[in-house]
């Protein structure tokens, strides 16, 4: 069964640097999405991402967060300049059409922690 | 201002039908209502979507009211493998913004 993929598992990093994670969506899905979940907290949407471009943001999603399709399988999450509070799981999903529409597809997530 | 709320936890026992409800409003005229599940370390994982009235797969059922305003996921005879975080997802939509709205989750604890 088809599966995504992210990278890597657990990512440690100083308060100010800058962090990339990555993900491997479903082949064949166009729709890609990236999420947050704080210890014993909900799951809080980030992004979507269609046709090489965001669809639609959170208000969490603020400059310092960025995603690029560098290729035709990658797609990655950049926080430019961590901060304690950005320490979460960070779960990338793909769906074959809009959310809304159809089940979403998750990884099994990037335990980030800021230090 | 966009609301979705589900209750905290719930216990059950085996074999026992449980209703799980998410309460939302603002919900965008157009888009589905999802339910997901999530164990611990791991990504949620799709359980069932609908638009409205019922919906049924080989895992759940899902109610939803004339006004959308709310959703109840039905589990039929739960085991203890349904212990998890449930989750239901909306799409509100406040002042012309859609955002992907997961709801607060609600913890089901199986007992035997």
């Amino acid at each position: 069964e088809p599966e995504v993929t992210q990278t890597p598992s657990h990512q440690v990093t100083q308060m100010g640097q800058e962090v990339i994670l990555r993900c491997v969506p479903i082949s064949n899905h166009l729709y890609f999405y990236w999420y947050r979940q704080i210890l014993g907290q909900k799951v809080e949407f980030l992004v979507s991402f269609y046709n090489n471009e965001i669809s639609e943001k959170s208000e969490i999603f603020d400059d310092q967060f960025s995603v690029e399709r560098p290729d035709g399988s990658n797609f990655t999450l950049k926080i430019r300049s961590t901060k304690l509070e950005d320490s979460a799981m960070y779960f990338c999903a793909s769906s074959e059409v809009a959310a809304s529409r159809n089940e979403q597809y998750f990884g099994p997530g990037t335990r980030l922690t800021v230090t | 201002l966009a609301k979705t709320t589900q209750p905290i936890s719930m216990d059950s026992y085996e074999g026992q039908e449980v209703n799980i409800t998410c309460s939302h409003n603002n919900i965008a005229t157009n888009d589905y209502i999802t339910w997901y599940q999530q164990f611990p370390s791991q990504g949620p994982r799709f359980i069932i979507q609908g638009y409205k009235t019922k919906v049924t797969n080989e895992v759940a059922s899902l109610f939803i009211p004339a006004d959308r305003k709310s959703s109840t996921l039905s589990l039929p005879r739960v085991s203890l493998s349904d212990t998890a975080v449930y989750y239901c997802l909306v799409v509100h939509s406040d002042t012309g913004r859609r955002a992907l709205t997961f709801g607060s989750g609600t913890r089901l604890q199986v007992q035997p």
